[in-house]
């Protein structure tokens, strides 16, 4: 099993919907968890954060589920520049050193 | 907020050229930076850490000898690619981390377009 598992999709949504992404981890002794945007052919850009509790900024909700190991992303609202790889990133202890593992990505493609 | 500046972000060279890619964190400083590579549609893949004054750590079937690391500074990492060939045209990127610890979220670098010819 993947450490780090992701839909690759791609998820094609009208203007204005609402989609959901999940991410699933192996790891339950992972210690934190991130959302990154990647356009095509440029470099990720951190998204937000995912707190224990669940945060939300602007149309964004991110959300950790430790018991079934999962972390999920809701954008509300689609808007076209929306239109990205959407990355979880979960940070492992391995061997004794933090590294962060990526998901391969789940695309996105808002429909005007 | 934290800012990684990579460079070259793209490098267009022969076989068997040697290529030196820059990582620098502008307004941090960084004990740890990390060097990934991703081919078309696939995964970011961690190739190494690099600790600032320490040997890099390489992840499971990347060649130390073939993709050399030095973190001479707190906020500079240099990845060369020792003679390149074709199968190393990739898009390398750095990451690091403004504060200490894992907890912290990775800032990434521009990225650099590797192609041999």
């Amino acid at each position: 099993r993947k450490e780090v598992e992701q839909d690759p999709g791609p998820f094609n949504v009208p203007e204005g919907a609402t989609v959901a992404f999940n991410c699933t981890y192996s790891n339950s002794a992972s210690q934190s968890f991130f959302w990154y945007r990647q356009d095509c052919r440029k470099e990720p850009k951190l998204l937000m954060s995912v707190y224990s509790s669940g945060n939300e900024d602007g149309r964004f909700t991110a959300q950790l589920n430790r018991a079934s190991q999962y972390i999920s992303l809701l954008i509300r609202d689609s808007k076209l520049s929306d239109s990205a790889t959407y990355l979880c990133a979960v940070n492992i202890d391995s061997g004794g050193y933090q590294k962060v593992t990526f998901g391969t990505g789940t695309k996105l493609q808002v429909i005007p | 907020g934290a800012v990684v500046s990579q460079h070259p972000s793209w490098v267009i060279c022969k076989s068997g050229t040697s290529v030196k890619i820059e990582c620098r964190s502008l307004d941090f400083q960084a004990t740890t930076m990390f060097w990934y590579r991703q081919f078309p549609k696939q995964s970011l893949m961690l190739m190494a850490t690099s600790n600032e004054g320490s040997k890099a750590t390489y992840e499971q079937g990347v060649e130390k000898d073939k993709f050399l690391i030095n973190h001479a500074s707190l906020t500079l990492s240099t990845l060369t690619v020792t003679s390149a060939h074709p199968e190393d045209s990739s898009f390398y990127i750095c990451s690091a981390r403004d504060g200490v610890g894992g907890n912290q979220p990775q800032h990434f670098g521009d990225g650099t377009r590797l192609s041999i010819l």
